[in-house]
This record gives C-alpha cells, sequence and structure tokens, in this order.
C-alpha cells in the first residue's frame, strides 16, 4: 500500500462548479498536511497547509482533515480554467522529508 | 517570500559525464531537499540534507551524492551520468513544515 494515495484523474469538472480532489495517507501519526498545484513544466507550488481536524478555509480554497479516517481533501469553489493543473497531496510522516502522493490531474471545463 | 534557484533549467549531458546540480535557498532554512519527477512516478526523493555537512538518503539514493558545505546551499551530484537519470530534478528548502521548490532542472542523458 502507497503511504499517499491519491486518484490520478482526470477529473474533470465545468468552469464555476466546485472540485473536490481527495488523498488518503497511511501513517496514523502523520501530524502536518499540505496541497500542491503544480502547472505542466513547472515546479509544485504550495497552496495549502492543514495541521487539526476540520476545514480550513483560504479564499476559494478550502482544506478538509479527518485523522480518524486518515483523509485529507481540498475543494476549490467556483473553479476556474486557470486551475487546471495537478494537485499534489504531500504528508509529514515524521521523518523529516515529506511524502507526496502521485497527483490528481484536474481539468476545468469553459 | 522564499526564493529556491536551482543553476540550470534544462541541461544535456552525456553518459559517463559526471554532472553537477545546484540549489541556493535564501531563508536560512535548515532543512533541503533533492527529488526527481518522472510521469507516473510522482515525486521521488534522493536524499536530503537537515544541517551543513549532514545527509540523509531517502528513497532512491542509488547513481547520486549530494554535498552541503554551506548552508544556503545544497548541490545533487551524478557520478556517471546514465540515460535512465533523464528527469525533471527538483530541489526545495523546508521552513517549519512546509516545502518550497525551486523551478526545476530538465536533465537529458543522451
Amino acid at each position: 500500500q502507497k503511504e499517499v494515495e491519491q486518484n490520478s484523474g482526470p477529473l474533470s469538472v465545468p468552469e464555476g462548479a466546485i472540485a473536490s480532489l481527495n488523498c488518503t495517507y497511511s501513517d496514523r501519526g502523520s501530524q502536518s498536511f499540505f496541497w500542491y498545484r503544480q502547472y505542466s513544466g513547472k515546479s509544485p507550488e504550495l497552496i495549502m497547509s492543514i495541521y487539526s481536524n476540520g476545514d480550513k478555509e483560504d479564499g476559494r480554497f478550502t482544506a478538509q482533515l479527518n485523522k480518524a479516517s486518515q483523509y485529507v481533501s481540498l475543494l476549490i469553489r467556483d473553479s476556474q480554467p486557470s486551475d487546471s493543473a495537478t494537485y499534489l497531496c504531500a504528508v509529514d510522516t515524521g521523518r523529516r522529508a515529506l511524502t507526496f502522493g502521485s497527483g490528481t490531474r484536474l481539468q476545468v471545463q469553459p | 517570500d522564499v526564493k529556491v534557484t536551482q543553476s540550470s533549467r534544462y541541461l544535456v549531458k552525456r553518459t559517463g559525464e559526471k554532472v553537477f546540480l545546484e540549489c541556493v535557498q535564501d531563508m536560512d532554512h535548515e532543512n533541503m531537499f533533492w527529488y526527481r519527477q518522472d510521469p507516473g512516478l510522482g515525486l521521488r526523493l534522493i536524499y536530503f540534507s537537515y544541517d551543513v555537512k549532514m545527509k540523509e538518503k531517502g528513497d532512491i539514493p542509488e547513481g547520486y551524492s549530494v554535498s552541503r558545505e554551506k548552508k544556503e546551499r545544497f548541490s545533487l551530484i551524478l557520478e556517471s551520468a546514465s540515460t535512465n537519470q533523464t528527469s525533471m530534478y527538483l530541489c526545495a528548502s523546508q521552513g517549519r513544515d512546509e516545502q518550497f521548490f525551486g523551478p526545476g532542472t530538465r536533465l537529458t542523458v543522451l
């Protein structure tokens, strides 16, 4: 079992809709969780971090964490074509380095 | 803003050459990382360093070495480049928890 799992997609949503990206992780001791956005040919860019159970909102982005279910998600409201990218989930499993999922490709259709 | 720079965006080398990839960060971060990213395989950790002259192997260290003589600079060395080391190489610097990535070096080994 991979330590951090994401559906590779592509996830296709119409412009203006809510995009929901999901991530599960295997290490119950994980404390810190991150979402990165990566445009094609570019490096990952940090967009959200979350450390405690519940929701954390930042503009159109909401990160949700459920440690009991070992599940973290990212919601993008009012999706725009410029949100089309690969979204990487990353988890701090306590070994100093983050563990990344393989990413979910999001396509927002105009 | 954290700035992580990498010495080259694109590099073409021949099999057997010694290759140096350099990364510099300007935020006095303790931790620095080298990843490679390949289609379908996601981000894979090669090496990381948590202090000057300190290093730890990541998940795929074979064929690579690293050097950290100064806090701001972390170098990745391919002792004898091979075609299977053709990849995108990403350097990252870590503050409290969050990792910030450089722009990446796309290395092609012929």
